[in-house]
Protein backbone atom coordinates (compact mmCIF):
# COMPACT_ATOMS: atom_id res chain seq x y z
CA UNK A 1 0.00 0.00 0.00
CA UNK A 2 0.70 3.81 -0.25
CA UNK A 3 3.31 4.89 2.10
CA UNK A 4 3.31 8.37 4.08
CA UNK A 5 6.47 9.32 5.95
CA UNK A 6 6.42 12.59 7.55
CA UNK A 7 9.18 14.66 9.36
CA UNK A 8 10.35 16.22 11.76
CA UNK A 9 9.08 13.41 13.86
CA UNK A 10 9.56 15.98 16.83
CA UNK A 11 9.82 19.71 17.06
CA UNK A 12 9.97 22.22 20.21
CA UNK A 13 9.61 26.04 19.34
CA UNK A 14 9.19 29.03 21.53
CA UNK A 15 5.98 31.40 20.94
CA UNK A 16 6.27 33.02 18.27
CA UNK A 17 8.46 30.59 15.74
CA UNK A 18 7.44 29.81 12.56
CA UNK A 19 7.92 25.85 11.43
CA UNK A 20 7.18 23.80 8.40
CA UNK A 21 6.31 20.32 8.81
CA UNK A 22 6.91 17.77 5.63
CA UNK A 23 4.78 15.20 3.96
CA UNK A 24 6.27 12.83 1.35
CA UNK A 25 4.21 9.96 -0.10
CA UNK A 26 4.88 6.90 -2.30
CA UNK A 27 2.00 6.77 -4.57
CA UNK A 28 -0.48 8.90 -6.57
CA UNK A 29 -2.93 10.10 -4.33
CA UNK A 30 -7.06 11.44 -4.58
CA UNK A 31 -6.88 12.98 -1.47
CA UNK A 32 -4.59 15.01 1.01
CA UNK A 33 -5.52 16.42 3.85
CA UNK A 34 -3.44 18.11 7.10
CA UNK A 35 -5.16 17.32 11.03
CA UNK A 36 -4.15 18.83 14.63
CA UNK A 37 -5.03 16.14 17.08
CA UNK A 38 -5.21 18.28 20.07
CA UNK A 39 -4.13 16.58 23.75
CA UNK A 40 -7.81 15.68 24.59
CA UNK A 41 -7.90 13.16 21.14
CA UNK A 42 -9.73 15.41 19.26
CA UNK A 43 -8.67 15.29 15.08
CA UNK A 44 -9.53 18.92 13.55
CA UNK A 45 -9.47 19.18 9.66
CA UNK A 46 -6.84 21.76 8.76
CA UNK A 47 -6.72 21.41 5.16
CA UNK A 48 -8.36 19.09 2.37
CA UNK A 49 -5.23 20.00 -0.26
CA UNK A 50 -4.52 17.10 -3.05
CA UNK A 51 -2.98 19.88 -5.07
CA UNK A 52 -2.05 23.50 -4.90
CA UNK A 53 -1.93 25.99 -2.19
CA UNK A 54 -4.44 26.99 0.47
CA UNK A 55 -4.05 29.91 3.48
CA UNK A 56 -5.95 29.98 6.40
CA UNK A 57 -5.12 32.75 9.19
CA UNK A 58 -1.53 31.66 10.46
CA UNK A 59 -1.87 28.51 9.04
CA UNK A 60 -1.41 27.54 4.79
CA UNK A 61 -0.18 24.17 3.36
CA UNK A 62 1.39 23.87 -0.20
CA UNK A 63 0.79 20.21 -2.12
CA UNK A 64 3.14 19.40 -4.94
CA UNK A 65 1.14 16.15 -6.36
CA UNK A 66 4.02 15.81 -9.33
CA UNK A 67 6.86 15.35 -6.89
CA UNK A 68 4.78 13.56 -4.22
CA UNK A 69 5.21 15.67 -1.51
CA UNK A 70 3.19 18.32 0.97
CA UNK A 71 4.22 20.98 3.06
CA UNK A 72 2.12 22.76 6.05
CA UNK A 73 3.50 26.12 7.63
CA UNK A 74 2.65 27.20 10.98
CA UNK A 75 3.40 31.10 11.46
CA UNK A 76 3.92 33.00 14.92
CA UNK A 77 3.17 29.90 16.91
CA UNK A 78 0.92 30.26 19.89
CA UNK A 79 1.12 27.30 22.93
CA UNK A 80 -2.37 26.25 21.44
CA UNK A 81 -0.83 24.82 18.15
CA UNK A 82 0.55 22.22 20.21
CA UNK A 83 -0.12 18.55 19.66
CA UNK A 84 0.05 16.16 16.83
CA UNK A 85 -0.03 17.12 12.67
CA UNK A 86 -0.65 14.52 10.69
CA UNK A 87 -0.81 14.42 7.16
CA UNK A 88 -2.82 11.71 5.72
CA UNK A 89 -4.06 10.53 1.87
CA UNK A 90 -6.20 8.42 -0.19
CA UNK A 91 -4.12 6.00 -2.87
CA UNK A 92 -5.34 6.97 -6.40
CA UNK A 93 -4.38 2.95 -6.92
CA UNK A 94 -7.35 1.82 -5.67
CA UNK A 95 -7.82 -0.48 -2.41
CA UNK A 96 -9.70 0.48 0.79
CA UNK A 97 -10.89 3.97 0.34
CA UNK A 98 -9.80 5.46 3.76
CA UNK A 99 -7.04 7.47 4.12
CA UNK A 100 -3.69 6.56 5.19
CA UNK A 101 -1.77 8.01 7.84
CA UNK A 102 1.75 9.35 8.14
CA UNK A 103 2.87 8.75 11.84
CA UNK A 104 2.69 12.35 12.49
CA UNK A 105 4.80 15.45 14.01
CA UNK A 106 4.85 15.63 17.70
CA UNK A 107 4.93 19.68 18.07
CA UNK A 108 5.62 21.85 21.39
CA UNK A 109 5.23 25.05 21.49
CA UNK A 110 6.34 26.67 24.58
CA UNK A 111 5.50 30.14 26.32
CA UNK B 1 -19.99 22.40 15.38
CA UNK B 2 -19.70 19.12 15.30
CA UNK B 3 -21.56 17.17 12.47
CA UNK B 4 -20.14 13.39 13.19
CA UNK B 5 -20.85 12.31 16.97
CA UNK B 6 -19.42 9.99 18.70
CA UNK B 7 -20.43 8.33 22.28
CA UNK B 8 -19.44 7.69 24.86
CA UNK B 9 -16.57 10.05 24.64
CA UNK B 10 -15.04 7.77 27.16
CA UNK B 11 -15.68 3.99 28.82
CA UNK B 12 -14.31 2.00 31.25
CA UNK B 13 -15.28 -1.50 31.06
CA UNK B 14 -14.50 -5.02 32.57
CA UNK B 15 -13.31 -7.58 30.25
CA UNK B 16 -15.98 -10.16 28.79
CA UNK B 17 -18.34 -7.62 28.52
CA UNK B 18 -20.33 -6.72 24.88
CA UNK B 19 -19.72 -3.06 24.07
CA UNK B 20 -21.10 -0.82 20.92
CA UNK B 21 -19.86 2.15 20.30
CA UNK B 22 -21.67 4.71 18.43
CA UNK B 23 -21.27 7.33 15.20
CA UNK B 24 -23.54 9.19 13.51
CA UNK B 25 -23.33 11.89 10.80
CA UNK B 26 -25.86 14.56 9.93
CA UNK B 27 -24.11 15.62 6.79
CA UNK B 28 -25.76 12.93 4.25
CA UNK B 29 -22.52 11.50 3.57
CA UNK B 30 -23.00 8.08 2.21
CA UNK B 31 -19.00 6.73 3.55
CA UNK B 32 -18.16 6.11 7.11
CA UNK B 33 -15.22 4.58 8.58
CA UNK B 34 -13.78 3.40 12.23
CA UNK B 35 -9.84 4.30 12.54
CA UNK B 36 -8.02 2.67 15.79
CA UNK B 37 -5.54 4.81 17.73
CA UNK B 38 -2.94 3.69 20.13
CA UNK B 39 -1.65 6.52 22.45
CA UNK B 40 1.27 8.74 20.42
CA UNK B 41 0.43 6.48 17.52
CA UNK B 42 -1.02 6.86 13.73
CA UNK B 43 -4.72 5.96 12.59
CA UNK B 44 -5.33 2.59 11.43
CA UNK B 45 -8.58 2.11 9.41
CA UNK B 46 -10.24 -0.64 10.54
CA UNK B 47 -13.86 -1.39 8.96
CA UNK B 48 -15.49 1.64 6.27
CA UNK B 49 -19.13 1.10 4.32
CA UNK B 50 -19.75 2.73 1.06
CA UNK B 51 -23.41 2.82 2.11
CA UNK B 52 -26.35 1.12 3.56
CA UNK B 53 -25.87 -2.86 4.04
CA UNK B 54 -22.41 -2.09 2.94
CA UNK B 55 -19.50 -2.89 5.01
CA UNK B 56 -16.01 -3.80 4.56
CA UNK B 57 -12.80 -4.58 6.99
CA UNK B 58 -10.22 -2.56 6.84
CA UNK B 59 -6.64 -2.34 6.69
CA UNK B 60 -6.03 -3.58 9.99
CA UNK B 61 -7.30 -6.80 11.45
CA UNK B 62 -10.12 -6.13 14.48
CA UNK B 63 -11.98 -8.68 16.65
CA UNK B 64 -14.81 -5.58 16.36
CA UNK B 65 -18.01 -5.83 14.05
CA UNK B 66 -19.96 -2.79 12.30
CA UNK B 67 -23.21 -2.56 11.02
CA UNK B 68 -24.69 0.01 8.25
CA UNK B 69 -28.27 0.12 8.75
CA UNK B 70 -28.88 3.37 8.12
CA UNK B 71 -26.91 6.08 6.31
CA UNK B 72 -26.40 8.41 9.22
CA UNK B 73 -25.30 5.59 11.73
CA UNK B 74 -22.31 3.46 11.87
CA UNK B 75 -21.79 1.62 14.94
CA UNK B 76 -19.14 -0.27 16.05
CA UNK B 77 -20.00 -3.86 18.71
CA UNK B 78 -17.10 -6.03 20.40
CA UNK B 79 -18.85 -8.45 21.88
CA UNK B 80 -16.24 -9.84 24.15
CA UNK B 81 -13.79 -7.10 25.58
CA UNK B 82 -10.20 -8.15 25.92
CA UNK B 83 -7.15 -5.54 27.86
CA UNK B 84 -6.18 -5.50 24.15
CA UNK B 85 -8.74 -3.48 23.15
CA UNK B 86 -7.67 -0.57 24.84
CA UNK B 87 -7.54 2.46 22.47
CA UNK B 88 -9.35 5.33 20.68
CA UNK B 89 -11.39 4.94 18.33
CA UNK B 90 -12.48 7.57 15.57
CA UNK B 91 -15.10 7.36 13.52
CA UNK B 92 -15.10 9.51 9.91
CA UNK B 93 -17.07 9.53 7.05
CA UNK B 94 -17.02 12.10 3.61
CA UNK B 95 -18.21 12.41 0.29
CA UNK B 96 -21.97 14.40 -0.13
CA UNK B 97 -24.49 13.56 -2.34
CA UNK B 98 -24.83 16.61 -3.87
CA UNK B 99 -22.01 18.78 -5.69
CA UNK B 100 -20.09 20.41 -5.07
CA UNK B 101 -19.05 16.64 -3.65
CA UNK B 102 -16.74 17.18 -0.58
CA UNK B 103 -13.99 14.35 -0.92
CA UNK B 104 -11.96 15.41 2.83
CA UNK B 105 -12.83 13.89 5.73
CA UNK B 106 -14.84 14.36 8.97
CA UNK B 107 -13.84 13.16 12.12
CA UNK B 108 -16.17 12.24 15.29
CA UNK B 109 -13.88 13.83 18.60
CA UNK B 110 -13.57 9.63 19.29
CA UNK B 111 -14.13 6.85 22.21
CA UNK B 112 -11.36 6.27 24.62
CA UNK B 113 -12.18 3.09 25.62
CA UNK B 114 -10.43 1.25 28.66
CA UNK B 115 -10.74 -2.44 29.09
CA UNK B 116 -9.70 -3.82 32.78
Amino acid sequence: GIQVEQSPPDLILQEGANSTLRCNFSDSVNNLQWFHQNPWGQLINLFYIPSGTKQNGRLSATTVATERYSLLYISSSQTTDSGVYFCAVVDAGGGADGLTFGKGTHLIIQP
Amino acid sequence: EADIYQTPRYLVIGTGKKITLECSQTMGHDKMYWYQQDPGMELHLIHYSYGVNSTEKGDLSSESTVSRIRTEHFPLTLESARPSHTSQYLCASSGGRTPPYNYGYTFGSGTRLTVV
